[in-house]
């Protein structure tokens, strides 16, 4: 059982790239986070789905875009990446609230 | 919206002194968190205070969940090297309704034990 998955794990940008970071889970999980988190900080919600189908803003959404076309996978998509995105970004799931979270590996994104 | 603060920022101690976090919310909660995060790793769940007042205990762990669902702690007694790393609140409102358990991340306490 993998859990979550998280592809690539590191990564280096130039300002003004695009990409996606890769979530998959195979727990059958209806809720899906992601999360960024700068050094020394706690983890920041940038946007959670609900089920597929179904996505929201959380606390830092802007830059960043998801979508949610199966229960598996969530990725999320930097359309043009800038300095201020370089951190980790954690994907999390859940089968239903109240639940605790099951975290990926992360990616380590730097944009230059 | 919803504040979760945490103290102490770092904390410094000798393997086998005690170590204390506190976890403060701007409102009530419906049920708290406590995750672990190695360096380098990902935050791993240690433990889920629901009830008022409730206290739980894993080995040389003590997690507190205040009277009024605001505030918590988690204490270490006799801390050892494996210890080492971040600890997070993390707190669940549902305030407004449903939140899909969408959780708001204390800033964390980062733990060294020297031996």
């Amino acid at each position: 059982n993998a859990g979550v998955t998280q592809t690539p794990k590191f990564r280096i940008l130039k300002i003004g790239q695009s990409m996606t970071l890769q979530c998959t889970q195979d727990m059958n999980h209806n809720y899906m986070y992601w999360y960024r988190q700068d050094p020394g900080m706690g983890l920041k919600l940038i946007y959670y789905s609900v089920g597929a189908g179904i996505t929201d803003k959380g606390e830092v959404p802007n830059g960043y875009n998801v979508s949610r076309s199966t229960t598996e996978d969530f990725p999320l998509r930097l359309e043009l990446a800038a300095p201020s995105q370089t951190s980790v970004y954690f994907c999390a799931s859940i089968g239903r609230g109240a639940q605790p979270q099951h975290f990926g590996d992360g990616t380590r994104l730097s944009i230059l | 919206g919803q504040q979760v603060m945490q103290i102490p920022q770092y904390q410094h101690v000798q393997e086998g002194e005690d170590f204390t976090t506190y976890c403060n919310s701007s409102t009530t909660l419906s049920n708290i968190q406590w995750y672990k995060q190695r360096p380098g790793g990902h935050p791993v769940f240690l433990i889920q205070l629901v009830k008022s007042g409730e206290v739980k205990k894993q080995k040389r762990l003590t997690f507190q969940f205040g009277e009024a669902k605001k505030n918590s702690s988690l204490h270490i007694t006799a801390t050892q090297t494996t210890d080492v790393g971040t600890y997070f609140c993390a707190g669940n409102s549902n305030a407004g309704g449903t939140s899909y358990g969408k959780l708001t991340f204390g800033q964390g306490t980062i733990l060294t034990v020297h031996p």
